[in-house]
């Protein structure tokens, strides 16, 4: 186990739905990533997010938006769902700062089904 | 974005050695390889990196040649727990993106 928790597991939501993903980093970690996981693909990195502020951004439109909070826990908001959005989403957390190795620690993550 | 080449299933023996190559022939001097697995239904998993020189840790060993345009990782004795999705990654100090690709499905069999 990574200490990284993710919830909901599982939900259904209808097109045009919004969502709310939750993340919990593991402890002494400050920085998380949120991965995009399509089924019979590999992880698609959506954004990171470092001192409550987004620290880069992949390939995704801005319905999909997040939130750090102090405690570096997170959210991944995603507004006007799409049937496309049907993934399995997954949070990433690591350490940025010196020492820093490049080592993400996944949670299991939250599988998303839109109807 | 794909910078690394891996072939999409192998297959390997229990209490075998599973060899899983990967070719990554553009990589820049400031990259490193990682390898990360994911095992049915959960997160990945971090297994090893390496920049140059080879590297082992309680999981695997990341063999790399020298001028670092593949590398093969190595499970020296597959257990049918390491049937898995392997994703061979490159990516720059400093970067924060991971670039998975689609990654090797080894299936350890009896």
């Amino acid at each position: 186990e990574t200490g990284v928790t993710q919830s909901p597991t599982h939900l259904i939501k209808t097109r045009g739905q919004q969502v709310t993903l939750r993340c919990s980093s593991q402890s002494g970690h400050n920085t998380v990533s949120w991965y995009q996981q399509a089924l019979g693909q590999g992880p698609q990195f959506i954004f990171q997010y470092y001192r409550e502020e987004e620290n880069g951004r992949g390939n995704f439109p801005p319905r999909f938006s997040g939130l750090q909070f102090p405690n570096y826990s997170s959210e991944l908001n995603v507004n006007a769902l799409e049937l496309d959005d049907s993934a399995l989403y997954l949070c990433a957390s690591s350490w940025f700062g010196e020492g820093r190795t490049g080592e993400l620690f996944f949670g299991e993550g939250s599988r998303l089904t839109v109807l | 974005d794909a910078k690394t080449t891996q072939p999409p299933s192998m297959d390997c023996a229990e209490g075998r050695a599973a060899n899983l190559p990967c070719n990554h022939s553009t990589i820049s001097g400031n990259e490193y390889v990682y390898w990360y697995r994911q095992i049915h239904s959960q997160g990945p998993q971090y297994i090893i990196h390496g920049l140059k020189n080879n590297e082992t840790n309680e999981m695997a060993s990341l063999i790399i040649t020298e001028d670092r345009k593949s590398s093969t990782l190595i499970l020296p004795h597959a257990t049918l727990r390491d049937t898995a999705v392997y994703y061979c990654i490159v990516i720059a100090t400093g970067a924060n993106n991971l670039f998975f690709g689609t990654g090797t499905r080894l299936t350890v069999i009896p």
